[in-house]
Order: structure tokens, then C-alpha cells, then sequence
């Protein structure tokens, strides 16, 4: 089955303190995985995307296949961090690709 | 460049009615998805277009339909509206076929009372 999971629906850093927002995934093909993120108010936008091996915003993700993890961390979260993160697989459908979404999980940076 | 456009923003209907979403894509992309995030949840895909057929389908019912005109804007269609249909409807454009960057509208909240 194709999957995504952020076991953490809320997670609640101090500025200044590193932060870790899991994601595991399952499928069977080869994965193409990102990060989006929603900001208060404001459509869902990409954060990561694997292929790119970026650094946006100081965030960063590696992808694992070994343990399928697709973790997004940070050194030193900072109160505009604070938002709705999502995980997402790019699945091979039909010759075309569609996002499967983990629920997201809650960054709340406090000062 | 012109992002992705949705309209309407909000909509309130009553159950067994029939609803029209419309997305713009954005400026040079082919390729519209579909997904529906109900309150909590990460978003779901119902369907893609590419070159104004339809790509691919999510598991929703036949009562949600879709269209994407030449110019590559599109709408979503759902009959015989449902409670459960109470959601946020998200559009997103992509050049092409296969795994490019999906970028998203605004959405539209739909009321289904």
C-alpha cells in the first residue's frame, strides 16, 4: 500500500532549539518524496523536494530508504517556523503523478 | 508569472445539490490535480488532467466529475452534494506528466449543510 505517516500531529519547539518533523513513508516503486508547508493564511506551498538535495529556509531532508524515512530538521527553529507541515510521495499513476499527503504535523516555534 | 487561481474562496450548499469549483492554472503549466483536505487531514487526490483528459483518479465516486479546457484551467464538478463533502478543495498545476513540482491554489472551503 502506498502510505505516508507524521506520527506527530503537534510538536512545540522554543526558538533557538533544533527541530525534527518525522515522516515514513511506504511504497513500492522508487520514491520521489517532498515537503510542503502552510503558513497561517496562505496556500500550501513546497518546502523540499529530495531530488534537489536543497537547503530551504535552513531546513533539510535525507531521504532513507532503508528505514523509508524522509525526516525534515532544522538546527535552530525560529518563530516564523511556525506552521503546518506536510509530507508528501509523488506516486506513478497512469503514467502521471499524484501526491499522497501524510496529516501533517503542527510546528509551533514559541519565543 | 500568474500562480494558481481558485474561485469561488467559500461556498455553502445544502445536501442533493450540485457544485461547480474552477481553478486557473499557472501560467505555462498542462497538468491540473485535484484534492479534497477534510478539517485535520492532509490533502487527497480525486483526479488529474493533462491535455484536457482525464489521467488519473483517486478513490471518490463517479458524482465527482471533472473538465480541463483548452486553455488548461478546469473545474470540478460534484453531484448530489453529501456532508462529507464538507472540505477544502485544492487545485495544483505542473508542466508535463509524471513527478513535477505540483504548486497549489488558494482553495476553495465548501459548506455542505
Amino acid at each position: 500500500a502506498q502510505r505516508v505517516t507524521q506520527p506527530e500531529k503537534l510538536l512545540s519547539v522554543f526558538k533557538g532549539a533544533p527541530v525534527e518533523l518525522k515522516c515514513n513513508y511506504s511504497y513500492s516503486g522508487s520514491p520521489e518524496l517532498f515537503w510542503y508547508v502552510q503558513y497561517s493564511r496562505q496556500r500550501l506551498q513546497l518546502l523540499l523536494r529530495h531530488i534537489s538535495r536543497e537547503s530551504i529556509k535552513g531546513f533539510t531532508a535525507d531521504l532513507n530508504k532503508g528505514e523509508t524515512s524522509f525526516h525534515l530538521k532544522k538546527p535552530f527553529a525560529q518563530e516564523e517556523d511556525s506552521a503546518m507541515y506536510y509530507c508528501a510521495l509523488s506516486a506513478i499513476y497512469n503514467q502521471g503523478g499524484k501526491l499522497i499527503f501524510g496529516q501533517g504535523t503542527e510546528l509551533s516555534v514559541k519565543p | 508569472e500568474t500562480g494558481v487561481t481558485q474561485s469561488p474562496t467559500h461556498l455553502i450548499k445544502t445536501r442533493g445539490q450540485q457544485v461547480t469549483l474552477r481553478c486557473s492554472s499557472q501560467s505555462g503549466h498542462n497538468t491540473v490535480s485535484w484534492y479534497q483536505q477534510a478539517l485535520g487531514q492532509g490533502p487527497q487526490f480525486i483526479f488529474q488532467y493533462y491535455r484536457e483528459e482525464e489521467n488519473g483518479r483517486g478513490n471518490f465516486p463517479p458524482r465527482f466529475s471533472g473538465l480541463q479546457f483548452p486553455n488548461y484551467s478546469s473545474e470540478l464538478n460534484v453531484n448530489a452534494l453529501e456532508l462529507d463533502d464538507s472540505a477544502l478543495y485544492l487545485c495544483a498545476s505542473s508542466l508535463g506528466l509524471l513527478r513535477n513540482t505540483q504548486y497549489f491554489g488558494p482553495g476553495t472551503r465548501l459548506t455542505v449543510l
